[in-house]
């Protein structure tokens, strides 16, 4: 089935500890992206890539990294969380950044930092 | 600026009833807009876009420019339409500029 997976789907952490939010797709998608969804704001994009090993800085980047080594895979990273990063994220991605090509979402991952 | 305003957090319906989800946008260029609904417990899906002209589930949704709107419509509201609605702007290196979100509420 093609989809966009994410792990964990919950996670919660206390500020400061590393973590990592993983997102992959079996679509053999060019376009990664992810957002982060929080009550009244809507979805607002993280970071993107293009391809492999091209990433750049959506509109809300701060606390956060990501890596694009192999196409299928774009990681989240949160190097030192803190609680305005308590969220919902979801991965999306699309065959390019071209045209109306439909952007797949992933399932969400909710995140809490205490 | 490019933006998507969704002025109503929630709209309550009776089964039957026309719905029509508001979305304004402001954008400088040709836009590309679509609709993206997400039912309980799902993930995010696209509904419809406006290029495609198409109906989906009874949705439509019609480009106007001059009013810069992209309303979702349907003629008669079923339980199963109950879910979260977002109107979304694609900007530039395609990221999907979201409005805030219309929770549709469709009572028996």
């Amino acid at each position: 089935e093609a989809q966009v997976t994410q792990n964990p789907r919950y996670l919660i952490t206390v500020t400061g500890k590393k973590l990592t939010v993983t997102c992959s797709q079996n679509m053999n998608h060019e376009y990664m992206s992810w957002y982060r969804q929080d009550p009244g704001l809507g979805l607002r994009q993280i970071y993107y890539s293009m391809n492999v090993e091209v990433t750049d800085k959506g509109d809300v980047p701060e606390g956060y990294k990501v890596s694009r080594k192999e196409k299928r895979n774009f990681p989240l990273i949160l190097e030192s969380p803190s609680p305005n990063q308590t969220s919902l994220y979801f991965c999306a991605s699309s065959l390019d950044s071209g045209g109306y090509n439909e952007q797949f979402f992933g399932p969400g991952t909710r995140l809490t930092v205490l | 600026a490019q933006r998507v305003t969704q002025p109503e957090k929630l709209l309550s319906v009776f089964k039957g009833a026309p719905v029509e989800l508001k979305c304004n946008y402001s954008y400088s260029g040709s836009p590309e807009l679509f609709w993206y609904v997400q039912y309980s417990r799902q993930r995010l899906q696209l509904l419809l876009r406006h290029i495609s002209r198409e109906s989906i589930k009874g949705f439509t949704a019609d480009l106007n420019k001059g009013e810069t709107s992209f309303h979702l419509k349907k003629p008669f509201a079923q339980e199963e339409d109950s879910a979260m609605y977002y109107c979304a702007l694609r900007g530039a290196t395609n990221k999907l500029i979201f409005g805030t979100g219309t929770l549709l509420a469709v009572q028996p």
